[in-house]
């Protein structure tokens, strides 16, 4: 079983549209949880980090589920520029950050 | 706002020869890591390094590859005998824990091609 896993998409969706992606991860250990966002052939960049409560980050939200190692991130109202790859990325507590493979997200006008 | 940098933006190689690939983590960052991505899949840890040893590292990151802290800012991956597979960005991080946030943060990477 792959430790973090994505469905790699692609999801196209229309401006506007709410799009939702989904992780799973097979640590039940892991300790932090986090969505970078990727531009094709630029560095991973923090988009947010996941809290047991969920957090929202203005259109943004997380959802963690450690019962069933689940992770989630909803876009609402999407915009053009939020075309990309969303990783899911783990630590495991060892400082040792795991990705996922990476959900590609292209937002149509 | 303090980055991760890294150098070179572009490294080209020949098979077999040795290059050193540069980082520069955050001032007050304690962890530092390297990570690469072969083109179109997906990032893979190589190593984690603190208190100037390695604390992790995974299978890719084998007798070919080192990694150095030479002084108080740099830190450095070094892959000897470069091979055609070698070929990859090469991206390095760092975090800090102890500020209470887990988040480890990314340079801009240095694409590596062995020819």
């Amino acid at each position: 079983r792959k430790e973090v896993e994505q469905d790699p998409g692609p999801f196209n969706v229309p401006e506007g549209a709410t799009v939702a992606f989904n992780c799973t991860y097979s640590n039940s250990a892991s300790q932090s949880f986090f969505w970078y966002r990727q531009d094709c052939r630029k560095e991973p960049k923090l988009l947010m980090s996941v809290y047991s409560s969920g957090n929202e980050d203005g259109r943004f939200t997380a959802q963690l589920n450690r019962a069933s190692q689940y992770i989630s991130l909803l876009i609402r109202d999407s915009k053009l520029s939020d075309s990309a790859t969303y990783l899911c990325v783990v630590n495991e507590g060892t400082y040792k950050y795991i990705f996922g493979t990476g959900t590609r997200l292209k937002v149509l006008a | 706002e303090p980055e991760v940098t890294q150098t070179p933006s572009h490294q080209v190689t020949q098979m077999g020869q040795e290059v050193i690939l540069r980082c520069v983590p955050i001032s007050n960052h304690l962890y530092f890591y390297w990570y690469r991505q072969i083109l179109g899949q997906k990032v893979e840890f190589l190593v984690s390094f603190y208190n100037n040893e390695i604390s992790e590292k995974s299978e890719i990151f084998d007798d070919q590859f080192s990694v150095e802290r030479p002084d108080g800012s740099n830190f450095t991956l070094k892959i000897r005998s470069t091979k055609l597979e070698d070929s990859a960005m090469y991206f390095c991080a760092s975090s800090n824990p102890g500020q209470g946030s887990t988040e480890a943060f990314f340079g801009q990477g240095t694409r590596l091609t062995v020819v």
